[in-house]
């Protein structure tokens, strides 16, 4: 089981909220990840991180910024939430020489 | 960019048979690919990854094979049992260090 964790599992916010989401890791990778899946669709990437002080932005287009200030800590932030951003966030890490991706349980986000 | 193709949302199969899905690709030839199981409300997980120059790679009951001439993976659950149930997603990546194209998924039911 990996050891991957993500808070709050369930988020319902007001639109214009400041909100963060959660990432942790225990097992020293180097490599992390924000995906965004919507329900029966493909996951994709927004925000991924080589190491600390690393972050790119992924091939979906999203307003959220992320920090990797600490090798384990990988958390996403939405400085004003909007109903569009509706959707589950899954969290990811892989080691540098490894190419499988441990998720995260999931971050279901609702905006009204 | 790359496009992935999955086999039918949904694939219902009786148990004690073999379940085989298909992910098709297009454009570039990916260095890797993978297969990760989703179930519903939690973060994928990873099952099983075959190279380029692989033919065929099997864990336990799952087999993966790998055609690169006709751009398709094929994924079998051998002897399936209702706790197969689950959403199979097949992953790719062009290289070591490139990020992951997901596939939207098939949705696999084992019926008793």
């Amino acid at each position: 089981e990996a050891d991957i964790y993500q808070t709050p599992r369930y988020l319902v916010i007001g639109t214009g909220k400041k909100i963060t989401l959660e990432c942790s890791q225990t097992m020293g990778h180097d490599k992390m990840y924000w995906y965004q899946q919507d329900p029966g669709m493909e996951l994709h990437l927004i925000h991924y991180s080589y190491g600390v002080n690393s972050t790119e932005k992924g091939d979906l287009s999203s307003e959220s910024t992320v920090s990797r200030i600490r090798t384990e800590h990988f958390p996403l932030t939405l400085e004003s939430a909007r109903p569009s951003h509706t959707s589950q966030y899954l969290c990811a890490s892989s080691e540098s020489h490894r190419h499988e991706q441990y998720f995260g349980p999931g971050t279901r986000l609702t905006v009204t | 960019s790359q496009k992935i193709e999955q086999n039918s949302e949904a694939l219902n199969i009786q148990e004690g048979k073999t379940a085989t899905l298909t992910c098709n690709y297009t454009n570039y030839s990916p260095a890797y690919l993978q297969w990760y199981r989703q179930d519903p409300g939690r973060g994928p997980v990873f099952l099983l990854l075959i190279r380029e120059n692989e033919k065929e790679k099997r864990k336990e009951r799952l087999k993966v094979t790998f055609d690169t001439t006709l751009k398709q993976s094929l994924f079998h659950i051998t002897a399936s049992q209702p706790a197969d149930s689950a959403t199979y997603l097949c992953a790719l990546a062009r290289g070591g260090n490139e990020k992951l194209t997901f596939g939207t998924g098939t949705r696999l039911t084992i019926i008793p």
